[in-house]
């Protein structure tokens, strides 16, 4: 079956970096575009960033857009994020999550929290 | 991109119906039939429930059902159960290639 693991998450300094991982498996990760979907302490989903099968198209939100990198390396099955300038509005868990063969997410990662504090 | 808006709370009664509304513009939900929904227990991570306005995957119980019309689209939940219980949210894809979610509602059952 399908599976997301994240991994990568913790406490990181205002401004510092970070990069999350997601392992895939259960399907084949090369003919899925995926996504970065973060959720606030107590709070709602908020959409981050998609990367197309072949990692030739990326959207960002503006919220995140020329701060955070969505990459994948198919070889390897595992989807990235790298987040730069981190700010304390970025605290959140961080999910990975595949779309169907059309521009719908179906499954999810069960997350990882990443901590922005000084 | 503004995010989607949907009620913050709803509540029924074990075996009535409950609707979640979920308002977007041209540029989202109106745009598109790429509207889905999930459900979320604490803790947990999102579950889809409904994709592509009206469609459900296989497992999801026949009881919840979507619709849209316009730049609104509506989850529906017939029958409710106490396992029902849960953050509900709305999603659509955009004009801009990006997603957009709704904030979310609380579904109690009383």
């Amino acid at each position: 079956q399908v599976q997301l693991v994240e991994s990568g998450g913790g406490v990181v300094q205002p401004g510092r970096s970070l990069r999350l991982s997601c392992a895939a498996s259960g399907f084949t990760f090369s003919t899925h575009g995926m996504h970065w979907v973060r959720q606030a302490p107590g709070k709602g989903l908020e959409w981050v960033a998609v990367i197309s099968y072949d990692g030739s198209d990326k959207f960002y939100a503006d919220s995140v857009k020329g701060r955070f990198t969505i990459s994948r390396d198919n070889s390897k099955n595992t989807l990235y994020l790298q987040m730069n300038s981190l700010r304390a509005e970025d605290t959140a868990v961080y999910y990975c999550a595949k779309d169907l063969h059309i521009p719908i997410v179906d499954y999810w990662g069960q997350g990882t929290l990443v901590t922005v504090s000084s | 991109q503004s995010a989607l808006t949907q009620p913050a709370s709803v509540s029924g009664s074990p075996g009535q119906s409950i609707a979640i509304s979920c308002t977007g513009t041209n540029s989202d939900i109106g745009a598109y039939n790429y509207v889905s929904w999930y459900q979320q227990h604490p803790g947990k991570a999102p579950k889809l429930m409904i994709y592509e306005v009206s469609n459900r995957p296989s497992g999801v119980s026949n009881r919840f059902s979507g619709s849209k019309s316009g730049n609104t689209a509506s989850l529906t939940i017939s029958g409710l159960q106490a396992e029902d219980e849960a953050d509900y949210y709305c999603s659509a894809y955009t004009t801009s290639s990006t997603r957009v979610f709704g904030g979310g509602t609380k579904l109690t059952v009383l």
